[in-house]
């Protein structure tokens, strides 16, 4: 696997503001992939980054990566509180040793 | 179609017994993992199966054994249990390796 790093630990929000969370490695990535997850629950895939540049929209999700390869971030506009849980990204180097970072738990506060 | 399912959902253990996870999955996916989640530390791969019939190591193997016993089921035995593998483990598949991962519920683990 490649490492990563994320940053922030902890995000604490007021309902309504932005979110970012990013994943950075000191190596060029083959691929990220994010995860939500929600307190008490399991993982859930929310999108995958491959290519150089890359930006992809889910609703009020924004997820980029770089042009380096080498970092990507996850934006949420004007949170709520459904989007409360731990985001992780995890990178694998083309293999099945998918290496995750250690997440950014966001609270919102209503 | 119930996804990834695991067993059991909590287990309580003294040093030194044994156990086993079950993991099962019903999406005919090539691919199973072991992590384990403990706080602050993010996800942490256990072992995988790449394939029925394979298996390897990941980040944190020692204390543990796997069985990819067919292509639906990945089981991982702890043979004598120790209060540092106190922690929640989660089952995952995926189609094959660099597609998106589909993780189980999870199992709660105490080593007392």
């Amino acid at each position: 696997g490649q490492q990563v790093m994320q940053i922030p630990q902890y995000q604490h929000v007021q309902e309504g503001e932005d979110f970012t969370t990013y994943c950075n490695s000191s190596t060029t990535l083959s691929n990220i992939q994010w995860y939500k997850q929600r307190p008490g629950g399991h993982p859930v895939f929310l999108i995958q980054l491959v290519k150089s540049g890359e930006v992809k929209k889910q609703k009020r999700l924004t997820f980029q990566f770089g042009e380096a390869k080498k970092n990507s971030s996850l934006h949420i506009t004007a949170t709520q509180t459904t989007d409360v849980g731990t985001y992780f990204c995890g990178s694998g180097a083309g293999s099945y040793q998918l290496t995750f970072g250690k997440g950014t738990k966001l609270s919102v506060i209503p | 179609n119930a996804g990834v399912t695991q067993t059991p959902k909590f287990q309580v253990l003294k040093t030194g017994q044994s156990m086993t996870l079950q993991c099962a999955q019903d999406m005919n996916h090539n691919s199973m993992y072991w992590y384990r989640q403990d706080p602050g530390m993010g996800l942490r791969l256990i072992y995988y199966s790449a394939s029925e019939g394979t298996t390897d190591k990941g980040e944190v193997p020692n204390g543990y054994n796997v069985s990819r016993l067919n292509k639906r089921e990945f089981s991982l035995r702890l043979e004598s249990a120790a209060p540092s593998q106190t922690s929640v483990y989660f089952c995952a598949s995926s189609y094959r390796g660099f597609y998106e991962q589909y993780f189980g519920p999870g199992t709660r683990l105490t080593v007392t």
